[in-house]
């Protein structure tokens, strides 16, 4: 099945604790992005990547680092939390800019 | 920049219902546009994927259609069904910029029984 999966679900955590939240893909998109989601501001792009080794930021990438060392897997690293990251965050894939994008189930996170 | 907008932000209709949600667009050069379906607290589900050369595309009772050159795009259920309550989601792939999409803040959508 195709599908894009994100690690872990839910998470609390505290301030300053480093944390990843893994994302992994198995239809071999070339593309992959991370966003987060908050009421009233909606889907905001965190960082981006168009291939192994290629990474941009997005609107909000302030606090966040990514890698794309492996096709299939995009990990989202939060060095050092702060409250103001509580979101629910989704990792994403395409095959490129005609294609469609594809989901992660989203991983809710809440830093205190 | 590009900037999405839909109406309405929320609706209430009766089971059985013909319905449109309505998305619009600030730039109409754009690779595509898809909708998206959420449930409360759950990722988003495609719908359908519209290129910017077509004007529609349908999948079961859901019909979206693309006016690139106005900047709108709608989204018609046929016969509502309370399962299709949900927050539903428009998104543009800007020309350009195949990396992304730019979100409207989508319409909550109640079907009642």
């Amino acid at each position: 099945e195709a599908q894009v999966t994100q690690n872990p679900r839910y998470l609390i955590t505290v301030t300053g604790k480093k944390l990843t939240v893994t994302c992994s893909q198995n239809m071999n998109h070339e593309y992959m992005s991370w966003y987060r989601q908050d009421p009233g501001l909606g889907l905001r792009q965190i960082y981006y990547s168009m291939n192994v080794e290629v990474t941009d930021k997005g609107d909000v990438p302030e606090g966040y680092k990514v890698s794309r060392k492996e096709k299939r897997n995009f990990p989202l690293i939060l060095e050092s939390p702060s409250p103001n990251q509580t979101s629910l965050y989704f990792c994403a894939s395409s095959q490129g800019p005609a294609g469609g994008w594809y989901f992660g189930p989203g991983t809710r996170l809440t830093v205190t | 920049k590009q900037e999405v907008t839909q109406i309405p932000a929320a609706l209430s209709v009766p089971e059985g219902e013909n319905l449109v949600l309505n998305c619009s667009f600030t730039d109409s050069a754009i690779y595509n546009l898809q909708w998206f379906r959420q449930d409360p607290g759950k990722g988003l589900t495609s719908l359908l994927l519209i290129q910017s050369s077509q004007r529609e595309q349908t999948s079961g009772r859901l019909n979206a259609s693309l006016d690139k050159s106005s900047g709108r795009s709608t989204l018609y259920i046929a016969a509502s069904q309370p399962g299709d309550s949900a927050t539903y989601l428009c998104a543009v792939c800007p020309s350009g910029q195949g990396s992304r999409l730019t979100f409207g803040e989508g319409t909550q959508l109640t079907v009642n029984p």
